[in-house]
């Protein structure tokens, strides 16, 4: 049982190039997230999906889109990256929403050049 | 904007001793949580207390809430090195909570052997 399996672990990415976070589980969970944690600032939610087909904005999607298609994966793609984009990304899921504890992957950590 | 914010931002003590950190949290909540973040790793779900509950204990974890106060702290009793890590408070919404927990920004507890 892998659990939430982020891919790639480590990219680097120059200005204005494009690229797409791959999280997949297999949980068979209803609730996906991708935050973003920088230094200092703990964790801010970008997206979220509360099921195959849905996405929503969280508290920073600015320069961020993503897709879920498939209820268990749940992309993350950044069109034109930015050097402010450099963070680590954590894709995290949950079966409830109310009462659910986060399972998360381990991470992606993207520098912008 | 951060909902949870913990307290101390770090910690050092020595192996054996307990180890007790703070969150506060502004507005009402439906249940929080904690989670522990090792270096370069994923966060791992520590421990979830309900809003009408006053306190829960697992293993060495002891967690305690008032909602009154709007705070909650975590002890770790006989800490162990393994135990070096950072750890984030983490709340949901009233109502439900399908855009995901807000975390705090950690503290970074270190155990000295």
């Amino acid at each position: 049982n892998a659990g939430v399996t982020q891919t790639p672990k480590f990219r680097v990415l120059k200005t204005g190039q494009s690229m797409t976070l791959l999280c997949a589980q297999d949980m068979n969970h209803e609730y996906m997230y991708w935050y973003r944690q920088d230094p200092g600032m703990g964790l801010r939610l970008i997206h979220y999906s509360v099921g195959e087909g849905t996405t929503a904005k969280g508290e920073v999607p600015d320069g961020y889109n993503v897709s879920r298609l498939k209820k268990q994966n749940f992309l993350l793609g950044l069109e034109s990256a930015a050097p402010s984009q450099t963070s680590v990304y954590f894709c995290a899921s949950r079966l409830e929403s109310y009462t659910g504890e986060l399972f998360f992957g381990e991470g992606s950590r993207l520098t912008v050049l | 904007s951060q909902q949870g914010e913990e307290d101390p931002q770090a910690l050092s003590i020595q192996e054996g001793e307990n180890a007790t950190m703070n969150c506060s949290y502004k507005t009402s909540i439906n249940n929080l949580q904690w989670y522990r973040q090792n270096s370069g790793r994923g966060l791992v779900h520590l421990i979830l207390i309900r809003s009408n509950e006053r306190e829960k204990h697992s293993g060495r974890l002891r967690v305690t809430l008032d909602t009154s106060k709007k705070s909650s702290s975590l002890l770790i009793t006989a800490s162990r090195a393994a135990d070096t890590a950072s750890y984030f408070c983490a709340t949901d919404a009233p109502g439900g909570g399908a855009d995901g927990l807000t975390f705090g920004k950690g503290t970074h507890l270190i155990i000295q052997p």
